[in-house]
């Protein structure tokens, strides 16, 4: 079965810096999709950016880009430029194509904003 | 604004009181999904519709039941919740099956006396 990781259960940064969070996955498929939701307090989970595994390049929407390293099954997400609003919990999801609509999420970062 | 909306926000009932929660969506997407998500960890997919199929989680205990009368409402019903039931429940959409993104609601935060 397909599992993720995310290695630090809490992250902290400083407004206007740059964080990363990390995320490893394992996985025998091919062919899969990468995710970063985001869950600030009390909130609905959002999405932030999404990879296809099938592409080099790494994806980027405005302060927050990936890493994404196929060979290495790890996806790490650069927030720049952090904002209060930038506080959440972050999860990395993957889906491949043979998982059916099982989507499998790491069990999150929680990121603080230090003014 | 097309969304997916979670009621109620929150739901407190005694040990072993049947409870249900919906989900509606104005997405018109095709799959509807029950995760349940306690403290800490990652969200636990336990159901989900793609149209009027069902598709029950192995693992998902007998107690949760699901119901989907049309496209745009889904239903989560707890029949006897334990202690152990205590969570939140997130309702997710998507347009199509696998690879397509997902779209949460708020949450229904489930208390259990």
């Amino acid at each position: 079965a397909q599992t993720v990781t995310q290695s630090q259960p809490e992250m902290s940064v400083q407004e206007a810096e740059t964080v990363t969070l990390s995320c490893t996955y394992d996985t025998s498929e091919s062919d899969y999709y990468l995710f970063w939701y985001k869950q600030p307090p009390s909130r609905q989970m959002i999405l932030v950016i999404r990879q296809e595994a099938y592409k080099q390049q790494n994806a980027t929407e405005n302060r927050f880009s990936v890493n994404f390293q196929k060979a290495a099954k790890s996806f790490s997400l650069k927030i720049s430029d952090s904002q209060l609003g930038d506080a959440a919990m972050y999860f990395c999801a993957y889906i491949g194509d043979r998982s059916g609509n099982q989507f499998y999420f790491g069990t999150g970062t929680s990121l603080t904003v230090i003014p | 604004d097309a969304m997916v909306i979670q009621n109620p926000r929150y739901q407190v009932t005694q040990f072993g009181k049947p409870v249900t929660l919906s989900c509606s969506q104005t997405l018109n997407h095709n799959v509807m999904y029950w995760y349940q998500q306690k403290s800490s960890q990652a969200p636990k997919l336990l159901f989900h519709y793609y149209d009027k199929d069902f598709n029950n989680e192995a693992d998902t205990p007998d107690n949760f039941q699901s119901r989907r009368p049309n496209t745009s409402f889904c239903f989560l019903d707890i029949r006897s919740p334990g202690l152990g039931d205590a969570a939140m429940y997130l309702c997710a959409t998507s347009r199509d099956p696998g690879t397509d993104v997902l779209t949460f609601g708020a949450g229904s935060r489930l208390t259990v006396l």
